[in-house]
């Protein structure tokens, strides 16, 4: 069965740091592997995706994910915080029938 | 381009009334699926179809209905609200044949509270 564990449910950073949000993947096929986000009282949207073409993806807003097969991880970065950065988080899953499977998520606050 | 389109956005039941949530795509995907967000356990699939006419359950079926009778449409019918399903619910819907690396729009979500 395929599934992801997020490390942190909440991820406090100052305005201009370095936003590190981390995802491990479980999955005996490669994966297919998604970051969502989501602003206060909105549906999710697609930051980015893995489909096995790129291991370092960017995705909008400034945001990018490396895929690492030997740490099952898929970590999301950017360089630099905005407090329009501030949101809920979701790692998922693709699995073979087109059903994704969310991990729990991460609140990201950023401090002035 | 609308996307996936919910309502109601807010309601309030009282335990053992029943209602439906609405949930239409005009993106002619075939995919569409119900989730719901509790704090701290990110999104659960209820329910999905693949296509008009099929659905099957998810992690979390038990105590809702689905069913799909046109691709445009997918509502989900809570049959005897109970406050366990006080939620947030999400409709999303993807290009299936797409595969498992097609990523799904969703909806704004249904704030639903069962008193």
């Amino acid at each position: 069965a395929q599934s992801v564990t997020q490390l942190g449910s909440h991820v406090s950073v100052s305005e201009g740091a370095l936003v590190l949000l981390r995802c491990n993947y479980s999955s005996s096929v490669p994966p297919y592997l998604f970051w969502y986000v989501q602003y206060p009282n909105q549906g999710l949207q697609l930051l980015l995706k893995y489909t096995s073409a790129a291991t370092l993806v960017k995705g909008i807003n400034g945001f990018e994910a490396e895929f690492k097969k030997s740490e099952t991880s898929f970590h999301l970065t950017k360089p630099s915080a905005h407090m329009s950065d501030a949101a809920e988080y979701f790692c998922a899953v693709g699995s073979s029938a087109s059903k994704i499977i969310f991990g729990s998520g991460t609140r990201l606050s950023i401090r002035p | 381009n609308a996307g996936v389109t919910q309502t109601p956005k807010f309601q309030v039941l009282k335990t053992g009334q029943s209602m439906t949530l609405q949930c239409a795509q005009d993106m002619n995907h075939e995919y569409m699926s119900w989730y719901r967000q509790d704090p701290g356990m990110g999104l659960r699939l209820i329910h999905y179809s693949v296509g008009a006419g099929i659905t099957d359950q998810g992690e979390v079926p038990n105590g809702y209905n689905v069913s799909r009778s046109t691709t445009e449409d997918f509502p989900l019918r809570l049959l005897s609200a109970a406050p366990s399903q006080t939620s947030v619910y999400f409709c999303a819907s993807s290009y299936t044949p797409g595969g498992p690396g097609t990523e799904a729009f969703f909806g704004q979500g249904t704030r639903l509270t069962v008193v």
